[in-house]
Formats: C-alpha cells, sequence, structure tokens
C-alpha cells in the first residue's frame, strides 16, 4: 500500500529554535497533505492544507508566520516550527492524498514527537 | 459544522470477548466514514471505510456500517485480541469544501490477556 514517510521521528529543541519536519510520499504522487496536531489523549487537530506548488491554507487559529508549510514538490511536503516555545510541544502528523485514488483515502506518517525545552 | 461523536474510553475487555465502540456524526451532504486507528508511538491507519448510507466497511474482523438514519457508524469486532490495544478513531470526509477530514476524539481499548 501507499507509505508516507515522515521524519524526524522525534525531536527536541530549545526554545526560540526552529524544527523542520518533513513528510515525504514514497509511491505516490500527493497532489494534497495536511499536517495534524495532537494534544495527549485528545484528536487530531487540522492544522492546515497544503497544495503542490501553492500556500497552504490554514485552519482558524493557527498561525501561518509560525507554522511554515512549503509543498515544493508532489512527493514531498515541510512543517517548520518557527521560534518553537514549550507550548508548541505536541506530536504532529502529515498525511497525504494520493492522485490516484482520488479524494477519500489518506495516508499518514507515523508522526514526529516534538518537546521544546 | 461536521463533527464526529465517539464513545469516551478508555474501553478495557478481556480477550475474546466482544467489543463496540459508539460513533455519531453530524454532516451535510452524504460523507464518507471510517475508522482509524492508531498504535502506540505511531501515526493513523486506515482501519476500515464506507462511502454510502448501507455500505459495511470490514477488515481484520472489525465491521462498520453506514446508518445514515441514526447517522452512526459503530465499530465492531467480535472477539477481540491483546494486539487490538489501541486508539480508534472514528472520522468523516464530507464532499465538499476541500474534502477535510473531521476526526472523533478518539478512544482508547485495553485488552486484557
Amino acid at each position: 500500500g501507499a507509505v508516507v514517510s515522515q521524519h524526524p521521528s522525534r525531536v527536541i529543541c530549545k526554545s526560540g529554535t526552529s524544527v523542520k519536519i518533513e513528510c515525504r510520499s514514497l509511491d505516490f504522487q500527493a497532489t494534497t497533505m495536511f499536517w495534524y496536531r495532537q494534544f495527549p489523549k485528545q484528536s487530531l487537530m487540522l492544522m492546515a492544507t497544503s497544495n503542490e506548488g501553492s500556500k497552504a491554507t490554514y485552519e482558524q487559529g493557527v498561525e501561518k508566520d509560525k507554522f511554515l508549510i512549503n509543498h515544493a514538490s508532489l512527493t514531498l511536503s515541510t512543517l517548520t516550527v518557527t521560534s518553537a516555545h514549550p507550548e508548541d510541544s505536541s506530536f504532529y502528523i502529515c498525511s497525504a492524498r494520493d492522485r490516484g485514488t482520488g479524494p477519500l483515502i489518506q495516508y499518514f506518517g507515523a508522526g514526529t514527537r516534538l518537546s521544546v525545552l | 459544522g461536521d463533527s464526529v461523536t465517539q464513545m469516551e474510553g478508555p474501553v478495557t475487555l478481556s480477550e475474546e470477548a466482544f467489543l463496540t465502540i459508539n460513533c455519531t456524526y453530524t454532516a451535510t451532504g452524504y460523507p464518507s466514514l471510517f475508522w482509524y486507528v492508531q498504535y502506540p508511538g505511531e501515526g493513523l491507519q486506515l482501519l476500515l471505510k464506507a462511502t454510502k448510507a448501507d455500505d459495511k466497511g470490514s477488515n481484520k474482523g472489525f465491521e462498520a456500517t453506514y446508518r445514515k438514519e441514526t447517522t452512526s457508524f459503530h465499530l465492531e469486532k467480535g472477539s477481540v485480541q491483546v494486539s487490538d490495544s489501541a486508539v480508534y478513531f472514528c472520522a468523516l470526509t464530507g464532499n465538499t469544501g476541500g474534502f477535510k477530514t473531521i476526526f472523533g476524539a478518539g478512544t482508547r481499548l485495553f485488552v486484557k490477556a
């Protein structure tokens, strides 16, 4: 089946630094990728939708200058948490839709646990 | 807007017990419905789906039927195993507005040997 690779799986950083998370579709073309944030024991909160070659669409309440999303190719989207602070600590998950299988099926990465000290 | 409500957990069962996790939804139009499973420290995996009323999704012994009259998509399994311990998310994808997916809060399942 379709595989989405997310890297790194875990990152610890100091407050004020920036962290980049990569999301790659390994064996399919992903015209649309999604970035979610998951707080402990809670559901996934959609942060933004990114379409290849265009600007990401952010959900209400998500700071686009803090969470920079780039979807430069059909297989790669990146999320950069700029000037991270402890409240940004969370589990971030990306997902991708396969152009070939249509809009309903999402394939998820394994997630990135960010801890900001 | 669209929403998904699923039963709170955790749910604790003994091995070979019957499992039901309730899920109801509100949506405009005709959404597609999904169950995802998340094992500890991992991302979500699609467990099963149904795209129209009366469809039954099934996988790995799990089943759920799309009931439009009750706006429900309850997850069932006849005999759970320890390896089924995970968090289960009910979700819907609308057929408008960019096909966004809305997730329920998740239900944690513990299966004891």
